[in-house]
């Protein structure tokens, strides 16, 4: 089955202890991406990349890093997470070939850093 | 730059209703336009999509049409279910781009 995992699904830290949220996909898609959703501000970018090695900022990359290792992988990093950066985080994939319509989405990171 | 408006929700009908969620752009160019929806506890899975200039894309019962004149591509469904109850996002990309632009989204609840 194809699919975007992501890990943890739920998380509650302090300010400023570092964490990961991993992402996973089984489609050997050369595209992934993160969002965040926040409440009457929809779906925002924060990184996204190409394939392997290949990252480029979104439109909210600030606090955030990300890494492609691998081409199924594509973890989320907060060094310094800060309350600001509560939200609900989705990963997602697409093919290169057949465009962003092909997007997948994970079910989702729900993050409360306090 | 390229944005995306959806009519603020959320939306309230009764069961078998018709179904209207507004949607507008704004882009440089010719963008490929996308509705996205998520029940609850969920991710984002695609409903339909627009390339061009008077497409029609539909799903579901749900259609909406690529408007270039008004710059709209409005969601609608003839007759909704309970089923149908989650959070629509309007969406667009520019083509050979590698960014999707969302709007706000529109939260809808169906009423039995």
């Amino acid at each position: 089955e194809a699919q975007v995992t992501q890990n943890p699904r739920y998380l509650i830290t302090v300010t400023g202890k570092k964490l990961t949220v991993t992402c996973s996909q089984n489609m050997n898609h050369e595209y992934m991406s993160w969002y965040r959703q926040d409440p009457g501000l929809g779906l925002r970018q924060i990184y996204y990349s190409m394939n392997v090695e290949v990252t480029d900022k979104g439109d909210v990359p600030e606090g955030y890093k990300v890494s492609r290792k691998e081409k199924r992988n594509f973890p989320l990093i907060l060094e310094s997470p800060s309350p600001n950066q509560t939200s609900l985080y989705f990963c997602a994939s697409w093919s290169g070939l057949a465009g962003l319509e092909t997007q997948y989405f994970g079910p989702g990171t729900r993050l409360l850093v306090l | 730059g390229n944005s995306v408006t959806q009519m603020e929700g959320p939306v309230t009908l009764s069961e078998e209703a018709f179904l209207t969620i507004n949607c507008t752009y704004t882009a440089t160019g010719y963008p490929s336009l996308f509705w996205y929806v998520q029940y609850p506890g969920e991710g984002l899975q695609l409903l339909l999509k627009a390339t061009k200039a008077d497409d029609k894309g539909s799903n579901k019962g749900f259609e909406a049409t690529y408007r270039k004149e008004t710059t709209s591509f409005h969601l609608e469904k003839g007759s909704v279910q309970v089923s149908d109850s989650a959070v629509y996002f309007c969406a667009l990309t520019m083509n050979r781009d590698d960014k999707i632009i969302f709007g706000k989204g529109t939260r809808l609840h169906i009423l039995p």
